[in-house]
């Protein structure tokens, strides 16, 4: 067990629709990352925040946000569901930026 | 950019069999990898870790050897386990992970 928790385990959303996913990150890290990982393929990286500012932003499109809280949790949010977004939703976290990354669990997002 | 591969998608080993994993990088530049192990439901998990100044780490039952001339690295696991089945990705660390696409380990009785 890493520490890190994500919230919730399974989701299903229709396109359109908002979604918002949660991750509490392990005691003492000061930063979260959030990747994407598609069905058989490795986890693509979102973006990453460090004491609650955004600290890199890999290649996706703007209704992909994210949120860092002053205990170091962490949300992301994902305006206006597309299809291709049915993933598992990936958070870390990390003693600082370039440490080793702890990963939980994964959300798993089905949008129909 | 940074891209990463492995070279092969799927490996079968027999029980007590040592395992290697093969996986190619292409940025020269790139100084700190990383090996995860993710069985399926669960998030990648760390294995172990190599920095550029190194050329050889070794854990528990574990070897990651780095050469960066031909800009290769290696996961080697001895004495392969039935719990050692998985999916394994090789990451380079930038900050950002960039992951390969993973080489799934079947471990045969």
């Amino acid at each position: 067990e890493t520490g890190v928790t994500q919230s919730p385990t399974h989701l299903i959303k229709t396109r359109g629709q908002q979604v918002t996913l949660r991750c509490s990150s392990q005691s003492g890290h000061n930063t979260v990352s959030w990747y994407q990982q598609a069905l058989g393929q490795g986890p693509q990286f979102i973006f990453q925040y460090y004491r609650e500012e955004e600290n890199g932003r890999g290649n996706f499109p703007p209704r992909f946000s994210g949120l860092q809280f002053p205990n170091y949790s962490s949300e992301l949010n994902v305006n206006a569901l597309e299809l291709d977004d049915s993933a598992l939703y990936l958070c870390a976290s990390s003693l600082d930026r370039k440490n080793i990354q702890y990963f939980g669990a994964g959300t798993r997002l089905s949008v129909l | 950019g940074e891209s990463v591969g492995l070279h092969l998608p799927t490996l079968s080993v027999q029980e007590g069999d040592n395992s290697i994993i093969n996986c190619a990088y292409s940025n020269s530049a790139s100084d700190y990898f990383i090996w995860y192990k993710q069985e399926s439901g669960k998030g990648p998990q760390f294995i172990i870790d190599i920095r550029s100044n190194m050329d050889k780490r070794q854990g528990q039952r574990v070897t990651v050897l780095l050469n960066k001339t031909v800009k290769h690295l290696s996961l080697q696991i001895a004495a392969t386990q039935p719990g050692d089945s998985a999916v394994y990705f090789c990451a380079v660390d930038h900050g950002k992970l960039t992951f390969g696409t993973g080489t799934r380990l079947q471990v045969t009785l």
